[in-house]
C-alpha cells in the first residue's frame, strides 16, 4: 500500500532535549511538507522540500530543522530553541506539479514536552 | 498577506444538510480545497475546485465558489454521524508556472447529532 508513515504516534520529551520526528513516503512524490497544528490554529507550515537535498523555511521555521537526503524521507528535528514545542505535527507529500495540488497527509505525531 | 477564514463550529442533526463556509483574500488563487480531519488523524482531501468553476458536485458534496466575493462553501447532503470531523478550507496559487504552497483556514468542527 502506498502512503505516508509518521512515527511514533505519541512522543514525550523533557524540556531542553532535541527530538526528531520521522516521515517516510512511498508515493514517489517529489515534494514533502511539515505542518504544526495547535487547537483552533489550523495548520501552519514549518518547512517544505520540493526536491531532494533542497528545502525551504515555511511560516514558523524557528526552532526546527529538517533534512532531505532521500526522496522518501523528510525528518523534522524539534530543537530546544523551539519555545512551545508541544503540538500535533503533520507530514505531507505531493507530486509538486500538475493541475491539482493534492497533498497526502500522514497520521501525525503528537509531541508533548514537559 | 494571504488569509483564509472559516467559522470554528457547526452543529447539525443527522439527515440535515451541512454548509461550511470559507472566505479567502488572495485574488490570484487558482485552486481551492476542502480537507477533512477525523480526531487524531491526518487530513484527507475531500474535493477541490478550479477558480474558473462556479460549482462542483461529487456525490453528497457540493462546492460553490463565488469569485467576486471570494467565498467558498461546502455543502454535505444527508449529513451522517460519520461526517463529524474538522473541515479545512485551503487555497493555492501559481508562481511562475508552478503551484505555490497551500494556505489553510483554521478549520470548522462539524458535530452531527443523532
Amino acid at each position: 500500500d502506498g502512503g505516508i508513515t509518521q512515527s511514533p504516534k505519541y512522543l514525550f520529551r523533557k524540556e531542553g532535549q532535541n527530538v526528531t520526528l520521522s516521515c517516510e513516503q512511498n508515493l514517489n512524490h517529489d515534494a514533502m511538507y511539515w505542518y504544526r497544528q495547535d487547537p483552533g490554529q489550523g495548520l501552519r507550515l514549518i518547512y517544505y522540500s520540493q526536491i531532494v537535498n533542497d528545502f525551504q523555511k515555511g511560516d514558523i521555521a524557528e526552532g526546527y530543522s529538517v533534512s532531505r537526503e532521500k526522496k522518501e524521507s523528510f525528518p523534522l528535528t524539534v530543537t530546544s530553541a523551539q519555545k512551545n514545542p508541544t503540538a500535533f505535527y503533520l507530514c505531507a507529500s505531493s507530486t509538486g506539479q500538475g493541475v491539482s495540488y493534492e497533498q497526502y497527509f500522514g497520521p501525525g505525531t503528537r509531541l508533548t514536552v514537559t | 498577506g494571504e488569509d483564509v477564514e472559516q467559522s470554528l463550529f457547526l452543529s447539525v442533526r443527522e439527515g440535515d444538510s451541512s454548509v461550511i463556509n470559507c472566505t479567502y483574500t488572495d485574488s490570484s488563487s487558482t485552486y481551492l480545497y476542502w480537507y477533512k480531519q477525523e480526531p487524531g488523524a491526518g487530513l484527507q482531501l475531500l474535493t477541490y475546485i478550479f477558480s474558473n468553476m462556479d460549482m462542483k458536485q461529487d456525490q453528497r458534496l457540493t462546492v460553490l465558489l463565488n469569485k467576486k466575493d471570494k467565498h467558498l462553501s461546502l455543502r454535505i447532503a444527508d449529513t451522517q454521524t460519520g461526517d463529524s470531523a474538522i473541515y479545512f478550507c485551503a487555497e493555492s496559487d501559481w508562481y511562475g508556472g508552478s503551484q505555490g504552497n497551500l494556505i489553510f483556514g483554521k478549520g470548522t468542527k462539524l458535530s452531527v447529532k443523532p
